[in-house]
């Protein structure tokens, strides 16, 4: 189970940060990988990153969005989080995290609730 | 970066008829594309993986199939239910992406 928390507003030129905790599984798990994905009306379902742990930590960003996100895990809260900078109100939708079906089987099986985020002042 | 270009964008279709949904991708994704549904206010779920592979506690009227870069996604018999959102995705290549999404209507 994939549990989200964070603000649901966030002002324009700051950072938005989101975290996903992790209940009946690991975020160490070695054929894990574990995403933040965003679906906006605009963008529709879009890729934000993730994070994955294979002997050492791994993650990936999409080129759109690579200079903004950093996604770190937390082993000790069994966690993991999503950090966006310097949004704009074009980073407003709704954000969920996601762990994919494992064993190289990348689609994400198990969503979070998402949390719906709008940057305004 | 891999497109996936879903068609139509809404099909309106009444309740008990068979209907297919397109998703073409702009190259190669070999057989790694998932199929996803989605109801107002929820996050989305898991169809179909590996283009035809029925996901755990998935009904069988939902089935996929590929041809080349052509994916289709066909229900045999229309629940009232299934008239949501329809994604696909592929996983060949990061960065994976969606499709744009069909609508089902009621007609």
């Amino acid at each position: 189970q994939l549990q989200q928390s964070g603000p649901g507003l966030v002002k324009p030129s700051q950072t938005l940060s989101l975290t996903c905790v992790i209940s009946g599984d690991s975020v160490s798990s070695n054929n894990a990988a574990w995403d933040w994905i965003r679906q906006s009306p605009s963008r529709g379902l879009e890729w934000l990153g993730r994070t994955y742990y294979r002997s050492k930590w791994y993650d990936d960003s999409p080129q759109s969005v690579r200079s903004r996100v950093t996604i770190n895990a937390d082993t000790s809260k069994n966690q993991f989080s999503l950090q966006l900078k310097s949004v704009t109100p074009e980073d407003t939708g709704v954000y969920y995290c996601a762990r994919d079906a494992g064993n190289g089987h990348n689609y994400p099986e198990f969503w979070g609730q998402g949390t719906p985020v709008t940057v305004s002042s | 970066e891999k497109v996936l270009t879903q068609s139509p964008a809404t099909l309106s279709v009444s309740p008990g008829e068979r209907v297919t949904l397109s998703c073409r991708a702009s190259q190669s994704i070999r057989t790694y594309l998932a199929w996803f549904q989605q109801k107002p206010g929820q996050a989305p779920r898991l169809l179909i993986y590996d283009a035809s592979t029925r996901a755990t506690g998935i009904p069988a009227r939902f089935s996929g199939s590929a041809s080349g870069t052509e994916f289709t996604l066909t229900i045999s018999s229309l629940q009232a239910e299934d008239f949501v959102v329809y994604y696909c995705q592929q996983y060949d290549n990061w960065p994976y992406t969606f499709g744009q999404g069909t609508k089902l209507e009621i007609k």
